[in-house]
């Protein structure tokens, strides 16, 4: 019963360093989501994927880049970190883009400084 | 104007209160209503959807007022286990993609 899983929990990164956020999800769902969270601005899409082989973009990608590896997992990668990128990143899965029950991962915080 | 709009709170309220949250949104076109339930440092979860007639799950009842578009959130008999942040999600303007609000807080105390 692991529904959707993130990696790493916690991370603090550099001003320009790089990294990826793991996400994979075992419920056979089609689509996929990463969120950010911030403090008085609310749960913000940063990228979606309706499906395997597809990606789009969501309110907030900029700086952002993100890979359908496969029907499971869905990584977002910063490439060069910045503090504005400070926040909490929550992975997302649902059966598909018009069925509104998302199941969250547990989320990923992190620091950039 | 922000597409969905939350009292921030908090909500101090004592056990078995009834208490009741209510959130605006923007887009007339939204088709889609949920209210999650967000605890301290954890992830969104979906406490329940909201359909036009209102739907009452145990002691959680929401309702859907289009021509004010708001939607509300009761929560009746309220438990210490209630306490946490209630996000009001929509459909986003034409977008199938959910839109969250900031969330109310509610405290729970004996």
């Amino acid at each position: 019963n692991a529904g959707v899983t993130q990696t790493p929990k916690f991370q603090v990164l550099k001003t320009g360093q790089s990294m990826t956020l793991q996400c994979a999800q075992d419920m056979n769902h089609n689509s996929m989501y990463w969120y950010r969270q911030d403090p008085g601005m609310g749960l913000r899409l940063i990228y979606y994927s309706a499906s395997e082989g597809t990606t789009d973009k969501g309110e907030v990608p900029n700086g952002y880049n993100v890979s359908r590896l496969n029907k499971r997992e869905f990584s977002l990668r910063l490439e060069s970190a910045a503090p504005s990128q400070t926040s909490v990143y929550f992975c997302a899965s649902s059966p598909w883009t018009q069925n509104y029950g998302y199941t969250f991962g547990s989320g990923t915080r992190l620091t950039v400084v | 104007r922000k597409e969905v709009e939350q009292d921030p709170g908090p909500f101090n309220v004592p056990e078995g209160a009834t208490v009741a949250f209510n959130c605006t949104y923007s887009n007339s076109a939204s088709q889609s209503f949920f209210w999650y339930r967000q605890d301290c440092r954890k992830e969104p979860k979906l406490l329940m959807s909201v359909y036009s007639s209102g739907n009452e799950d145990g002691r959680f009842t929401a309702q859907l007022n289009r021509a004010s578009q708001y939607i509300s959130l009761l929560i009746r008999d309220s438990k210490l286990s209630d306490s946490a942040t209630y996000l009001c999600v929509v459909n986003g303007r034409n977008t199938d993609k959910l839109i969250f609000g900031t969330g109310t807080r509610l405290q729970v105390f004996p």
